[in-house]
């Protein structure tokens, strides 16, 4: 079965520190693969996407990933954390040869500490 | 504003009743999504659809629930006969070829 894990449930850093929130996905045939940050109550917000090329796609709010083809990861990072950062990201991914459905993972709360 | 919009953004009915919500998708977008998103839980596909044409539906989508497109820009999503177990947050996102999904502020459910 096409699948999004998000292993952590939950992410806590320090404010300033780097942050990373991990995604790994199984997929036939190359994957589209994003990242969507939602504040409460509200919807998703696009973050970043890969499709092809550089295998470090750089996002909004100074977020970046790095899809890893042969570890199956498309893990989100940050070099400084803010306050503001806290929320809930979901990664999803697209399989190659189905562009309708996009599957998405269960999400982890990042909690950035003062 | 020319974003994703959602009506109502909250809906409180009791059980057994019939509850209808709405989206414009940006205008421009011929792809329009139904998703489901319950506590701590990441967004269930629903539906979709390509112009007015519902192209997939879930297996989640049981016979109480229906979609339609009529024209090919707004979209409704209709509940009938609702359950506790359809309280939920109704996601509704457009996008064009490129597959970047644009979400709507979502409606929320809650069936007493």
């Amino acid at each position: 079965a096409q699948s999004v894990a998000q292993p952590e449930d939950q992410v806590n850093v320090a404010e300033g520190n780097p942050l990373t929130v991990k995604c790994t996905y199984s997929v036939s045939g190359n994957p589209y693969l994003f990242w969507y940050v939602q504040y409460p109550n509200r919807g998703l917000q696009f973050l970043l996407k890969y499709i092809t090329g550089d295998n470090l796609v750089k996002g909004s709010y100074g977020f970046e990933a790095e899809f890893n083809k042969s570890q199956t990861s498309f893990h989100l990072k940050k070099p400084s954390a803010l306050v503001s950062d806290s929320a809930l990201y979901f990664c999803a991914v697209i399989p190659m040869n189905r562009d309708d459905k996009i599957i998405f993972g269960k999400g982890t709360r990042l909690h950035i500490l003062p | 504003d020319t974003g994703v919009s959602q009506d109502p953004r909250h809906k409180i009915t009791k059980r057994g009743q019939n509850v209808t919500f709405r989206c414009d998708p940006i205008s421009e977008h011929n792809r329009l999504y139904w998703y489901r998103q319950t506590l701590g839980q990441g967004p269930e596909f629903l539906t979709y659809f390509q112009n007015e044409a519902q192209l997939e539906k879930s297996r989640l989508l049981s016979d109480r629930f229906s979609a339609e497109r009529p024209k090919g820009s707004f979209s409704t999503l209709e509940i009938q006969r609702t359950e506790q177990g359809d309280s939920a947050m109704y996601l509704c996102a457009s996008s064009l070829k490129l597959r970047e999904l644009f979400f709507g502020e979502g409606s929320r459910l809650t069936v007493l």
